[in-house]
């Protein structure tokens, strides 16, 4: 069974970056994409972007000057960082394994991490 | 980006009641919709993808129609842990979004 465990600070100050990283246990890394999707409060989902296993990226264009997501294949981690946060980022951010040959399902999610951006 | 249209937003509901949700794409998104299900503080889980696909383990009183842009998740007898929050999502195309979720509740 693939678990994927979200993982980083819960309090951010703005306009710092944000930095999580997502551990996958079981299954491999190399084969799947993998992305993350955050939830802000009483709000609903959005897709922040995806890597794959050659290390290619694909992000939402509304979020695309400011992320990155990054692959280490030896570490089974991947991780996301989205650079000049306002309180607007605050939200429950959630890694996903990206089933791209299923119709492009999430197929896996870690349980998600809240994160504030505040002083 | 496509825009996801979920209905209803909410949906006071017994136990063994046959509830309907709706999705609705802004344009063809051919079978590209996934539904998840959601309770609060723990991960999401796919409930039917390719708009029709049962995902494995998920009991078969969940059923998905539909494609190009109009969709349907039915559950057939809604049991006491199917109380959560159902989103539909569409992959066909760049960002991947999401309907604004469908939240089931005891009458």
């Amino acid at each position: 069974q693939v678990q994927l465990q979200e993982s980083g600070p819960g309090l951010v100050n703005p306009s710092e970056t944000l930095s999580l990283t997502c551990t996958v246990s079981s299954g491999s890394i190399s084969t799947y994409y993998w992305s993350w999707i955050r939830q802000p409060p009483g709000k609903g989902l959005e897709w922040i972007g995806y890597i794959n296993y050659s290390g290619n990226t694909n992000y939402n264009p509304s979020l695309k000057s400011r992320v990155t997501i990054s692959l280490d294949t030896s570490k089974k981690q991947f991780s996301l960082k989205l650079s000049s946060v306002t309180a607007a980022d605050t939200a429950v951010y959630y890694c996903a394994r990206l089933n791209w040959n299923a119709f492009r399902k999430f197929d896996y999610w870690g349980q998600g991490t809240l994160v504030t951006v505040s002083s | 980006d496509i825009q996801m249209t979920q209905s209803p937003s909410s949906l006071s509901t017994s136990v063994g009641d046959r509830v309907t949700i709706t999705c609705r794409a802004s344009q063809s998104i051919s079978s590209y919709l996934t539904w998840y299900q959601h309770k609060p503080g723990k991960a999401p889980q796919v409930l039917i993808y390719g708009a029709s696909h049962l995902q494995t383990g998920v009991p078969s009183r969940f059923v998905g129609s539909g494609s190009g842009t109009d969709f349907t998740l039915t559950i057939s007898s809604l049991q006491p842990e199917d109380f959560a929050t159902y989103y539909c999502q569409q992959s066909y195309d760049i960002p991947g979004t999401f309907g604004q979720g469908t939240k089931l509740e005891l009458k």
